[in-house]
């Protein structure tokens, strides 16, 4: 059961443009979200954070947008550079007993930003 | 800053061989995790630990073991590799806190087994 889902295994926009990656999930009890991006042969690299508290996160190009009713959130990146392209995962977590957390991931969308 | 350093980056071995992948972190991490990623696919958590002398199961721990004897350090055991053991390996750490966890990762291990 994949309780983070992305839909899109990849994605192709025009540099200069916008890319819009989407996440859903399915457990309502996540709170905290992350969004990691991955070059080839690299570890993944953390990109930005939304709590559940806010429903807009913004970092410079890089935004995201949490839709807790719909169970989605977003990543916006404005412009969009050749430099992006990587795989996107999108990861959740909830507190747990114990006051401890467990990331969730998605399976990740690749993203080719082409000049 | 070296943040998660894994070693070795690439390793062949053959069926029924054992080996020790390495991490360490300098960050004063209390959790650290061992995640696997086959082609297409996402991470999955191997094992996890959240301090010293503490270390847990996670998604697909079976044909691995792991130990954490001190904070920094979180070696991944492979005892018989199996082809289905060929895979890229991420070490990463994390302070874990009540508000969020960000996790660090690694470069990445690349292991094929024949």
């Amino acid at each position: 059961d994949q309780q983070v889902k992305q839909n899109s295994p990849s994605l192709s926009v025009q540099e200069g443009r916008i890319s819009i990656l989407n996440c859903d999930y399915t457990n309502s009890m996540f709170d905290y979200f992350l969004w990691y991006k991955k070059y080839p042969a690299e570890g993944p690299t953390f990109l930005i954070s939304i709590s559940s508290i806010k429903d807009k996160n913004e970092d410079g190009r890089f935004t995201v947008f949490l839709n807790k009713s719909a169970k989605h959130l977003s990543l916006h990146i404005v412009p969009s550079q050749p430099g992006d392209s990587a795989v996107y995962f999108c990861a959740a977590s909830a507190l747990r007993a114990g006051n401890n957390r467990k990331l969730i991931w998605g399976l990740g969308t690749s993203l080719a930003v082409n000049p | 800053n070296a943040g998660v350093t894994q070693t070795p980056k690439f390793r062949i071995l053959k069926i029924g061989q054992s080996m020790t992948l390495q991490c360490a972190q300098d960050m004063n991490h209390n959790y650290m995790y061992w995640y696997r990623q086959d082609p297409g696919m996402g991470l999955k958590l191997i094992y996890y630990s959240v301090g010293a002398g503490i270390t847990d199961k996670g998604e697909v721990p079976n044909g691995y073991n792991v130990s954490r004897s001190t904070t920094e350090d979180f070696p991944l055991r492979l005892e018989l590799a199996a082809p289905s053991q060929t895979s890229v390996y991420f070490c990463a750490s994390s302070y874990s806190s009540s508000s969020g966890n960000t996790i660090y990762f690694g470069e990445g291990s690349w292991l094929t087994v024949v």
